[in-house]
């Protein structure tokens, strides 16, 4: 089976740079997600590594080792709206075929003045 | 303009009743999913479909039960065998990948069911 761990909670201060991690344990490597969740809303997609290295997209940058099965997440420039839950997903590859994500319990995040 | 839509947002069921949770698409993706949700918790993962009049077992699929007809639609049925139905359920769609291309799901806005 899978399994991925990360921190339940984070506060960070407006304007400050924010690094959530996430390991995993995990065989079909084929991954690994990083989405936004907002209470009571659905999550929506930030970044995916596959390789390892960063993979940066404006203030969002997502890094992975697949050798230490470890990635992180990092937000700059924090904004309050960046208040939300994010979720670390791992997609392995089924023997069947096809493939699957497993997600983290996520890592709520919040952004203080 | 294309997505995922379900519906209705919130559903309120007695104790006992089946009830069906509805997941549309116009995303031409062949893959769907159908997770649940309960507070403080990840995404866990109940029932998925690669194709057509295909689909498998999740993590947590007892209790639940799905038909995939149309490759636009993937219906979740809460059966009275669930022991704890309330939670915020997520359906969603996707390109199968067994490569190492992106094809990120892409989620609904989610049915929260309360069952009393």
């Amino acid at each position: 089976g899978q399994n991925i761990d990360q921190p339940t909670e984070m506060t960070a201060t407006e304007g400050a740079i924010v690094q959530i991690n996430c390991t995993y344990q995990t065989s079909g490597f084929n991954g690994l997600f990083w989405y936004q969740q907002h209470a009571g809303e659905a999550p929506t997609f930030l970044s995916y590594n596959v390789l390892d290295g960063l993979e940066e997209k404006g203030r969002f940058s997502s890094f992975l080792s697949r050798s230490k099965g470890y990635s992180y997440l990092l937000l700059k420039e924090l904004q309050m709206k960046d208040s939300a839950s994010y979720l670390c997903a791992v997609r392995v590859i089924l023997t069947g075929g096809g493939n699957k994500l497993t997600f983290g319990t996520g890592t709520q995040l919040k952004v203080e003045l | 303009d294309g997505g995922i839509t379900q519906s209705p947002k919130y559903l309120f069921r007695k104790e006992g009743q089946n009830v069906t949770l509805s997941c549309e698409q116009n995303l031409n993706h062949d893959a769907m999913y159908w997770y649940r949700q309960d507070p403080g918790q990840g995404l866990r993962l109940i029932y998925y479909s690669q194709i057509v009049n295909d689909f498998q077992k999740g993590d947590i699929a007892e209790g639940y039960s799905v038909s995939r007809e149309k490759k636009e639609s993937f219906p979740l049925t809460v059966t009275s065998a669930q022991k704890n139905p309330t939670a915020f359920y997520l359906c969603a769609s996707s390109m199968p990948s067994t490569g190492g291309f992106r094809y990120e799901q892409y989620f609904g806005p989610g049915t929260r069911l309360t069952v009393t």
